[in-house]
């Protein structure tokens, strides 16, 4: 039982290269979310899902896109990266409503120059 | 205002001291709350959850004040592993998590 993985650790990119973060879970869970961390602002929720196939955002959703075609699944885009996208993102899945503690990926460090 | 709002630290204390954080929420609707632990370059994970009044799990006590909107987070009898930075989160209907920037403790010899 793995948890929560996370695609790849560690990026570089350039301004205005596109890229795209996995996260998987093997939990079974029903939602799962994307974060960024940046320091100073704790976490900051992106998009999240609330089941297969159904994607809603969060707090901080501009310039990013997610999809969520497989239950285990949650895909996070950049299309055109800025240096202001330079952060740690981690994934997260909780079970449900009934449940609220979330568990997290090991996270990806990306730099945007 | 920040929803959740936490001293960013970093509190320093020696190895056996006791240390208490406090965390201020803005959100009245908040329905319950958390306490995570980060260690450094690491993903948050769970220390205690905050349904109620409060919660004790070991050296680590945590109270609710809704009254005055604040959750308290005391450890006692320190160790140099309870190092790290403690994550204030509260919770909102729809299974969404709001955190406050972490306090860092630093547990000295």
């Amino acid at each position: 039982n793995a948890g929560v993985t996370q695609t790849p650790k560690f990026r570089v990119l350039k301004t205005g290269q596109s890229m795209t973060l996995l996260c998987a879970q093997d939990m079974n869970h029903e939602y799962m979310y994307w974060y960024r961390q940046d320091p100073g602002m704790g976490l900051r929720l992106i998009h999240y899902s609330v089941g297969e196939g159904t994607t809603a955002k969060g707090e901080v959703p501009d310039g990013y896109n997610v999809s969520r075609l497989k239950k285990q699944n949650f895909l996070l885009g950049l299309e055109s990266a800025a240096p202001s996208q330079t952060s740690v993102y981690f994934c997260a899945s909780s079970p449900g409503t009934m449940t609220y503690e979330q568990y997290f990926g090991p996270g990806t460090r990306l730099t945007v120059t | 205002r920040k929803e959740v709002e936490q001293d960013p630290g970093p509190f320093n204390v020696p190895e056996g001291a006791t240390v208490a954080f406090n965390c201020t929420y803005s959100n009245s609707a908040s329905q319950s709350f958390f306490w995570y632990r980060q260690d450094c370059r690491k993903e948050p994970k769970l220390l205690m959850s905050v349904y109620s009044s409060g919660n004790e799990d070991g050296r680590f006590t945590a109270q609710l004040n809704r009254a005055s909107q604040y959750i308290s987070l005391l450890i006692r009898d320190s160790k140099l592993s309870d190092s790290a930075t403690y994550l204030c989160v509260g919770f909102h209907a729809g299974n969404m998590l709001t955190f406050g920037g972490g306090t860092r403790l630093m547990v000295k010899p």
